[in-house]
């Protein structure tokens, strides 16, 4: 099993460029989260999915839209890109109020 | 507001001395509280967890953790640290009414030979 991927590791955005950012689990977890980590500042929520075509707002969820279209996938959108997004990105999955499962990140750097 | 609280940004240590990473919650009812590790680069990983029963958890990498209802605390312990160990370590909680599990701002971990 991979377990939690996310797809790309690494990406350059300038100011106003749009992304997507893909996170995919084969635990078959209902649950899926996306977290920016910044310094200093821990892991923040930014948006959240209890099951297949549910998605909630979680802390920091300003410029960033979402989607769950399949169980296994959860997808990260940045309409228009902005300095302040720069920052580090995770998703994870989980059943319930159970252990979440992390991906290993993906790095965004906006110019 | 529930909230997880870590203390301590910095931690230094030598190899082989014993380790304790404080972490506080506030929350209306007893969390399910976690320590995750994120070397660096990496995703996080599970060390240990409480959901409810003995207050002493053990979990991976000889770390262990004690939950203080009377202290609202989940300190992280380990008695003899490894060069590997350094690292930054997350506290966090989630209770039954939220969903959402929140990180304390972490403890970044350096060890001395």
């Amino acid at each position: 099993n991979a377990g939690v991927t996310q797809t790309p590791k690494f990406r350059v955005l300038k100011t106003g460029q749009s992304m997507t950012l893909l996170c995919a689990q084969d635990m078959n977890h209902e649950y899926m989260y996306w977290y920016r980590q910044d310094p200093g500042m821990g892991l923040r929520l930014i948006h959240y999915s209890v099951g297949e075509g549910t998605t909630a707002k979680g802390e920091v969820p300003d410029g960033y839209n979402v989607s769950r279209l399949k169980k296994q996938n959860f997808l990260l959108g940045l309409e228009s890109a902005a300095p302040s997004q720069t920052s580090v990105y995770f998703c994870a999955s989980s059943s319930g109020l159970e252990t979440q499962y992390f991906g290993p990140g993906t790095r965004l750097l906006v110019l | 507001a529930q909230s997880v609280t870590q203390p301590d940004i910095h931690i230094t240590v030598s190899e082989g001395a014993s380790l304790e990473l404080r972490c506080n919650y506030s929350y209306g009812a007893t969390p399910y509280l976690f320590w995750y590790v994120q070397s660096p680069g990496q995703g996080l990983q599970l060390l240990l967890k409480y959901f409810s029963g003995d207050t002493l958890v053990q979990g991976i990498k000889g770390f262990e953790a004690e939950f203080k209802r009377s202290q609202s605390s989940f300190n992280l312990r380990k008695p003899s640290v490894h060069w590997s160990d350094a690292a930054e370590y997350f506290c966090a909680g989630v209770s039954y009414n939220t969903d959402k599990l929140i990180f304390g701002t972490g403890t970044r971990l350096q060890v001395f030979p």
